[in-house]
């Protein structure tokens, strides 16, 4: 069965550096999210994506976050110069075509701690 | 603001029924899904309700009211494996692609 999988698995990076989150959607998928999940709270949308442009990015999605598909594969998440607070499990998710279709693919995750 | 609210804790009993509500408040309303998480899993897909009434898959049933802005999961002969986190997810318009998650239910099953 196709799945969503991000790459890697768990991320340790000081504070102020610069870090990529990598995921490959369902290879026939459309749209594509990040969201991210602070350690025992609601999972908060960051970002869609969708044609090879950013559909709509919530407010925690600022200049410090970007979003890529360097490829028909990956999606890239970046995150500059980062914070403590960025400390969190990140997920990749897709969807495939279809507006009326609302089942998204969640990833694995992955758990980016900051020291 | 935007708000969606649900029980942060529920235990039931194996074989039993649970009922897990969501309320919303959020400046645009196109549908609600619901998604299951294990203790360190990732969120996988319920259901969804674009309509009022109610969606059954399975043991797993939605329901929906748009104008009380509520929604509910109701889990029917509960097994141990159920026991996971549930969250409501709005998705705030016809043309948007935008999602945004309650605050999650844990649920319990006791044997």
């Amino acid at each position: 069965e196709p799945e969503v999988t991000q790459t890697p698995s768990h991320q340790v990076t000081q504070m102020g550096q610069e870090v990529i989150l990598r995921c490959v959607p369902i290879s026939n998928h459309l749209y594509f999210y990040w969201y991210r999940q602070i350690l025992g709270q609601k999972v908060e949308f960051l970002v869609s994506f969708y044609n090879n442009e950013i559909s709509e990015k919530s407010e925690i999605f600022d200049d410090q976050f970007s979003v890529e598909r360097p490829d028909g594969s990956n999606f890239t998440l970046k995150i500059r110069s980062t914070k403590l607070e960025d400390s969190a499990m990140y997920f990749c998710a897709s969807r495939h075509q279809g507006f009326s279709n609302n089942e998204q693919f969640f990833g694995p995750g992955t758990r980016l701690t900051v020291l | 603001g935007q708000s969606l609210e649900q029980p942060s804790e529920v235990t039931a009993v194996e074989g039993a029924i649970v009922q897990i509500n969501c309320t919303y408040q959020t400046s645009g309303f196109y549908g609600l899904s619901w998604y299951q998480q294990h203790d360190g899993g990732a969120p996988t897909f319920l259901s969804y309700n674009a309509l009022d009434g109610l969606e059954e898959t399975g043991r797993f049933s939605s329901f929906l009211s748009r104008s009380d802005s509520y929604g509910y999961l109701l889990l029917q002969e509960l097994q141990m494996k159920d026991s996971a986190s549930y969250f409501c997810a709005v998705r705030e318009g016809s043309g948007t692609y935008k999602y945004i998650f309650g605050t999650g239910t844990r649920l319990k099953v006791l044997a």
